[in-house]
C-alpha cells in the first residue's frame, strides 16, 4: 500500500502569510491526488483535485502542484477563515483511497 | 442542491451491529460512486468503503468482512451495515459522492466532492 506523509504537521501563520504544506507518497501516485479542508467540527470539503485544479467556488488564493511523489498545497495569503486541518488524499486504480496524516494551520 | 443526510448512528457494545443510512436531495445516489469515510476523536480521516454506480463495492482492510455497503433505488439512500463492532470503530462516519472527471486523452480521475454531515459511532463494552 502507498503511505502518505504531509509535512509540517502543525503550523502557525499569521494572516497574509503565504503557507505551503507538502504531501508526500511512497510511489508514484500519477496525478492521483486531492486536497482537503476541514474546520473543526464539520465535514471536510474539497478544494483542489487532480493536483492542481480548484474547486469551483473555491478562492484563488488556494493552489496545489507537484507530481510523482511529492506535492504541494499553498495558500498565498492566509485569511482567517482558513483556520483549518488540510489532507491530501490518495487514491489507486482499484478506487482504495489513502488521506495523508494532515496539517493543522492556526494563527500565531 | 446536491445534499447528503447522514444518520443512524449511536452508542453499541462491543460485537454489536448498527446501519448508517445517507439519505440524498438533488442527487442520484445509484447514478454516482458513493462512498464512506470515518474520523476517530480526535484522529484524521480513514476511507472505509465505496460502491460504484455498476454495483461493485471495495473495502479497507479494516472494514473488509464486516462492513457491507449498498444503496436502495427506490429510497435514494446509501447504506453501511456494520457487525461485529469494535471500540476504535468508535468514530464519526461521513457519506460523500465521488465524482469522476475525464480527460482528452481518457484518463480517469476522482475525487470526494459533497459530503454529510456525519454520524457518530460509539462503540463501548
Amino acid at each position: 500500500d502507498i503511505q502518505m506523509t504531509q509535512s509540517p504537521s502543525s503550523l502557525s501563520a499569521s494572516v497574509g502569510d503565504r503557507v505551503t504544506i507538502t504531501c508526500q507518497a511512497s510511489r508514484d501516485v500519477s496525478n492521483n491526488l486531492n486536497w482537503y479542508q476541514q474546520k473543526p467540527g464539520k465535514a471536510p470539503k474539497l478544494l483542489i483535485y487532480t493536483v492542481s485544479n480548484l474547486k469551483t467556488g473555491v478562492p484563488s488564493r488556494f493552489s496545489g502542484g507537484g507530481s510523482g511523489t511529492s506535492f504541494t498545497f499553498t495558500i498565498s495569503s492566509l485569511q482567517p477563515e482558513d483556520i483549518a486541518t488540510y489532507y491530501c488524499q490518495h487514491y489507486d486504480n482499484f478506487l482504495s483511497f489513502t488521506f495523508g496524516p494532515g496539517t493543522k494551520v492556526d494563527f500565531k | 442542491e446536491v445534499q447528503l443526510v447522514e444518520s443512524g448512528g449511536g452508542f453499541v457494545q462491543t460485537g454489536g451491529s448498527l446501519r448508517l443510512s445517507c439519505a440524498a436531495s438533488d442527487f442520484t445516489v445509484s447514478d454516482n460512486y458513493m462512498t464512506w469515510v470515518r474520523q476517530a476523536p480526535g484522529k484524521g480521516l480513514e476511507w472505509v468503503s465505496i460502491i460504484y454506480s455498476g454495483g461493485g463495492t471495495n473495502y479497507a482492510g479494516t472494514a473488509k468482512g464486516r462492513f457491507t455497503i449498498s444503496r436502495d433505488t427506490s429510497k435514494n439512500t446509501l447504506f453501511l451495515q456494520m457487525n461485529s463492532l469494535r471500540p476504535e470503530d468508535t468514530a464519526v462516519y461521513y457519506c460523500a459522492s465521488v465524482r469522476r472527471t475525464v480527460t482528452q486523452e481518457h484518463y480517469y480521475y476522482y475525487h470526494m466532492d459533497v459530503w454529510g454531515q456525519g454520524t457518530t459511532v460509539t462503540v463501548s463494552s
